[in-house]
């Protein structure tokens, strides 16, 4: 099965950087996803790492650690509309059956 | 046209009565997924689609029956649900069967009293 461990919460100053961890154990790989979901609303992709390394997409990047079953999500330059709750997931028993983590509420303030 | 709409918004209804869910895209995806939703808790699996066929049955209730008359449209049907059913259902697509991005509709927020 899949086990899936980030915290609950964090809090981060306006136009600082913040690092959301995420540890993983599955039976198999096949890539692990980052979600952002505002409160009320429906989760939206952030990214998609298969291959170990970082990746960048404006002011959110993403870094995966295969051997380590470890990947976090960097966001820099904070606003506050990045308060929200972000999602760690991997694929389940079938590549289509996404397992989240319980996610980590990221509060941003002045 | 890169959205999953649902409908409705919002949902009340008694234990024995019967609704649906209904969900729609239009971005030529074959995969379309329901997930249940409790506060401040992750997203959880309840069925998946692939390619019109029902793929994925997350061990879920006979009360909640899925259904996909084609390849845009995905519906979930409702009866006899329980007050612990009142959650965000969200509706999700992506493009086919491999891992990939999933579009989410904004969700239905259901009430069962």
């Amino acid at each position: 099965g899949q086990n899936i461990d980030q915290p609950t919460e964090m809090t981060a100053t306006e136009g600082a950087i913040v690092q959301i961890n995420c540890t993983y154990q599955t039976s198999g790989f096949n890539g692990l996803f980052w979600y952002q979901q505002h409160a009320g609303e429906a989760p939206t992709f952030l990214s998609y790492n298969v291959l170990d390394g970082l990746e960048e997409k404006g002011r959110f990047s993403s870094f995966l650690s295969r051997s380590k079953g470890y990947s976090y999500l960097l966001l820099k330059e904070l606003q506050m509309k990045d308060s929200a709750s972000y999602l760690c997931a991997v694929p389940g028993n079938t590549p289509l059956a996404l397992v989240f983590g319980k996610g980590t509420r990221l509060s941003v303030i002045a | 046209d890169t959205e999953v709409t649902q409908t409705p918004k919002h949902l009340v209804m008694g234990m024995t009565n019967k609704k649906s869910l209904k969900c729609e895209q239009h971005m030529g995806h074959r995969a379309m997924y329901w997930y249940k939703q409790k506060a401040k808790k992750p997203p959880e699996l309840m069925f998946v689609y692939s390619y019109e066929k029902l793929s994925i049955n997350e061990s879920v209730p006979s009360r909640f029956s899925p259904e996909c008359p084609n390849s845009s449209l995905l519906n979930l049907h409702l009866h006899a649900l329980q007050p612990e059913d009142s959650a965000l259902y969200l509706c999700a697509s992506s493009q086919d069967h491999l891992p990939g991005e999933q579009f989410f509709g904004p969700g239905t927020r259901l009430t069962v009293l």
